[in-house]
């Protein structure tokens, strides 16, 4: 197993372009979270995924932001007309959730995209 | 709503000191809480977590937190200071199981740096 990983590791765009991030969790795994994490501060919750159905979506996740995990498998964030503000590290995480136990367990990490907008 | 405050954005201690890490949580039904550490340019690595059972929960790394739900805390200690300890650190709640998707909330983390 090799773990969390996400693509690309870091991201220079222009204000106004789209940029698309993708993350392939560990593969048993059938839940995928994406965090944002800016500059001196923790990261926070944007949304997850159980299987393919996109379950919840955090406020922070405006129309612009849309995540889709089409196969269960990987998943793919793309934010649309970046602005400033978003930039930020892009955090996905993987677990496994046991429905018949309610049970989920820890979630790992990936090493995060770095997206700055100039 | 879940909530953590970590007491002290930057610690600083000598190599071979006690580390204290100090985290308090807010949450409506029983969390499960957890400490990762964020080394520069890097995603989180799970130290420790609590779920339920034993109040004192060992990690990796030589550290170590207690739950005490009578002051909703969740400190990380390390008896030891290494330089390897340099890093960011982290304090998350989620929901127990049953109550929701587990999502984590992190507090604003510590920088600790470790003085030779």
């Amino acid at each position: 197993d090799t773990g969390v990983s996400q693509d690309p590791r870091h991201k220079i765009t222009k204000r106004g372009q789209n940029v698309t991030f993708r993350c392939d969790p560990i593969s048993e795994h059938n839940r995928l979270y994406w965090y944002r994490q800016t500059l001196g501060q923790g990261p926070e919750f944007l949304t997850y995924f159980q299987n393919e159905a996109q379950l919840e979506k955090s406020r922070l996740l405006s129309d612009r932001f849309s995540a889709e995990r089409p196969k269960g498998s990987f998943s793919t964030l793309e934010i649309q007309r970046t602005e400033q503000g978003d930039s930020a590290m892009y955090l996905c995480a993987s677990s496994q959730f046991w429905w018949d136990r309610g049970y989920q367990e820890t979630q790992y990490f990936g090493p995060g995209t770095r997206l700055l907008v100039l | 709503a879940q909530s953590v405050t970590q007491l002290g954005s930057h610690v600083s201690v000598s190599e071979g000191a006690l580390v204290l890490l100090r985290c308090n949580y807010s949450s409506s039904v029983p969390p499960y809480l957890f400490w990762y550490v964020q080394y520069p340019n890097q995603g989180l690595q799970l130290l420790l977590k609590y779920t339920t059972g034993a109040t004192l929960v060992k990690g990796i790394n030589g550290f170590e937190a207690e739950f005490k739900k009578s002051e909703t805390s969740f400190h990380l200690t390390k008896p030891s200071a290494h330089m390897s300890d340099a890093a960011e650190y982290f304090c998350a709640v989620s929901d127990g199981p049953n109550f929701g998707n587990e999502k984590l909330t992190f507090g604003t983390g510590t920088r600790l740096t470790i003085i030779p």
